[in-house]
């Protein structure tokens, strides 16, 4: 079963709008840990922010908040005053407990094309 | 603050061929180490991840091996390429007492 599912594969926004990019996820462990990486045309995989299950309150990390809701195991990315280097891949990910090393499960994605 | 270092960067080998990506670690010691494949337009896939030297666990049955000879050193081999293992393959790194994932800059591979 998908354990990240991101239902957009892409989106719009234009240049200095905020975007709010939908990510759910499954899990029944307790211990888990939620990820957002950006992934620009070149490939590298950048880490944006991360939110532990446990944490109170959303993380935030300059332009980027993630908008934590853990009843409905949801995750959203929000990008404000959004810049054209943007534009790429961004990809939820999970890591749960300590299994698998810490290794994370990551959605399919969602493709941000910002416009002038 | 860690940095992943992996080559080549890109790699077009012929079906039936060898294969060995290599990838180093620097500013962390004792990290887990992870390879993960990206086939076109999709999410990453688990391949292997390592806690320690020698220590390596395969989450899929593959073409693929792993290897740690080195606490900082993490290789990914085959001895005969097939066309479905072509994609781009990243390196990752967790430093000791942190719980976030750091790419390397990834090695595309195409195989013909």
């Amino acid at each position: 079963a998908q354990k990240i599912t991101q239902t957009q594969p892409g989106m719009f926004v234009q240049e200095k709008e905020a975007v709010t990019l939908d990510c759910t996820y499954d899990t029944s462990d307790p211990s888990y840990g939620l990820f957002w990486y950006k992934q620009p045309s070149s490939g590298e995989m950048i880490f944006l922010i991360y939110q532990g299950s446990y944490d109170q309150q959303n993380a935030t990390e300059g332009r980027y908040s993630l908008n934590f809701q853990k009843a409905r195991k949801s995750a959203n990315l929000v990008i404000s005053a959004s810049q054209l280097g943007d534009s790429a891949m961004y990809f939820c990910a999970m890591r749960e407990g300590l299994g698998s090393g810490y290794a994370l499960n990551f959605g399919k994605g969602t493709s941000l094309l910002v416009t002038p | 603050s860690q940095t992943i270092h992996q080559w080549p960067a890109t790699l077009v080998q012929p079906v039936g061929s060898p294969l060995s990506l290599e990838c180093t670690v620097e500013g962390t010691s004792n990290p887990n180490l992870y390879w993960y494949r990206q086939a076109a337009g999709r999410g990453l896939q688990l391949l292997f991840y390592s806690v320690g030297i020698g220590q390596i666990s395969s989450e899929v049955p593959q073409n693929l091996s792993a290897s740690r000879p080195q606490d900082r050193q993490f290789i990914l081999s085959s001895k005969k390429l097939l066309l479905s293992d072509s994609g781009f393959y990243l390196c990752a790194a967790v430093g000791q007492g942190t719980d976030t994932q750091y790419f390397g800059p990834g090695t595309r591979l195409t195989v013909l």
